[in-house]
């Protein structure tokens, strides 16, 4: 299985809204609505963000939101803070029983 | 709330097998459709699932890491155990313990830190 697709870096000013982009394939990503996100600071575990495409856990704040079109996935934080600064990683159950992250998305607030 | 903690060596040498252990406390590892996951990743990359073990008892690994791992649970203990064979320095990794329920990863572990080095 492929790691998704993710770009390296995104960036804004605070305030300022930021989407990523994952994509996948029709056996992961297109194929199933259980996309997630995560953020990670440095040095510490990662923290589920989005699950089920656009699912907030509780204590997310609602700046973080989540959709699916075909086999691409995106997050969205908007009203950037500069607590935002950090990787970003979206997930999906694939084919077989897997599960794949992707490839990971600087996040900078300027 | 559930807890999970790693814990092994944190060193290990090539060729030789890489054995972790994941302790689990408020929640039970043969009870609930969660699957209890390994996920690492190494130093300034990205993410990788390993593998999981279901409640039920039954594993499934990364492709790519099938022919070297073993994901197996002790429920008297409420623990669950990653060994990983042959390993070189590419498998250089925090390791990471986790639940995973419904597709997504609430409950982690902190990670520990794995170098493969002689």
């Amino acid at each position: 299985q492929s790691a998704l697709t993710q770009p390296p870096s995104a960036s804004g000013s605070p305030g300022q809204s930021v989407t990523i982009s994952c994509t996948g394939t029709s056996s992961d990503v297109g194929g199933y609505n259980y996309v997630s996100w995560y953020q990670q600071h440095p040095g510490k575990a990662p923290k589920l963000m989005i699950y089920e495409v656009s699912k907030r856990p509780s204590g997310v704040p609602d700046r973080f939101s989540g959709s699916k079109s075909g086999n691409t996935a995106s997050l969205t934080v908007s009203g950037l803070q500069a607590e935002d600064e950090a990787d970003y990683y979206c997930s999906s159950y694939a084919a077989s029983n897997n599960f794949v992250f992707g490839t990971g998305t600087k996040v900078t607030v300027l | 709330q559930v807890q999970l903690q790693e814990s092994g060596p944190g060193l290990v040498k090539p060729s030789e097998t890489l054995s972790l252990t994941c302790t689990v406390s408020g929640g039970s590892v043969s009870s609930g459709s969660y699957y209890w996951s390994w996920i690492r990743q190494p130093p300034g990359k990205g993410l990788e699932w390993i593998g999981y073990i279901y409640y039920s008892g039954s594993t499934n690994y990364n492709p790519s890491l099938k022919s070297r791992v073993t994901i197996s649970a002790d429920t008297s203990k409420n623990q669950f155990s990653l060994k990983l064979s042959s390993v070189t320095a590419a498998d250089t990794a925090v390791y990471y313990c986790a639940r995973v329920e419904g597709g997504y990863v609430y409950y982690w572990g902190q990670g520990t830190l794995v170098t493969v080095s002689s």
